[in-house]
């Protein structure tokens, strides 16, 4: 079992959809958790950014962990056809300062439709 | 935010030829940077760290030998993927942290071995 599972997908919504995209992960170690979006050919850029389980908004983004289940959800709200991309979830154990200790999920390719 | 840049973005080469990529920092100072590898509808995994003045740290899997990492400025670090075979074609991203320890993507470099 890989220790951040993500389903692929591809999802495909219309716009102004409220996308939920999620993760689960078995190291109960991890206790910091991130959303990357990366478009097309591109790096990742960091969308949200949580410690621990509880919610965090940023604008039409909110992203949730349950660290009971094991489980980290990222919603979208009010989906923009700029929101096509990918999204990958990523855990790590330790503090912000080594993020280059991340898993991350295989990711889940997201397209909204105007 | 902060701006991570990889060259070339593409490459395309010969098998049993080398391929040099570089990382850079373009705006802040970088001791540490991380190379990740991302082969198509899969997780980004972690080859290395890449420590400025000394050498790097490799994860397990990853031949040291065959993926050369110098990281010889603050703001430089170099991937050479020496003796190159079709299976190591993929797409491989460089991260830096800046100092509240968020990371920074470059654009990632596709390597096609023919």
């Amino acid at each position: 079992q890989k220790e951040v599972e993500q389903d692929p997908g591809p999802l495909s919504v219309p716009e102004g959809a409220i996308v939920s995209l999620n993760c689960t992960y078995s190291n109960s170690a991890f206790q910091y958790f991130m959303w990357y979006r990366q478009y097309s050919r591109k790096g990742p850029e960091l969308l949200m950014y949580t410690y621990s389980s509880g919610n965090k908004e940023d604008g039409r983004f909110t992203a949730q962990v349950d660290k009971s289940s094991k489980y980290i959800s990222l919603f979208i709200r009010d989906s923009q056809p700029s929101d096509s991309a990918t999204y990958l979830c990523a855990a790590t154990p330790f503090s912000r300062g080594s993020q280059g200790n991340l898993i991350f999920g295989k990711g889940t390719k997201l397209s909204v439709k105007p | 935010g902060a701006v991570v840049s990889q060259h070339p973005s593409w490459v395309i080469c010969k098998s049993g030829t080398s391929v040099k990529i570089e990382c850079r920092s373009l705006d802040f100072q970088a001791t540490t940077m991380f190379w990740y590898r991302q082969f198509p509808k899969q997780s980004l995994m972690l080859m290395a760290t890449s420590n400025e003045g000394s050498k790097a740290t490799y994860e397990q899997g990853v031949e040291k030998d065959k993926f050369l990492i110098n990281h010889a400025s603050l703001t430089l670090s170099t991937l050479t993927v020496t003796s190159a075979h079709p299976e190591d074609s993929s797409f491989y991203i460089c991260s830096a942290p800046v100092n509240t320890g968020e990371l920074f993507f470059g654009e990632g470099s596709r390597l096609t071995v023919l």
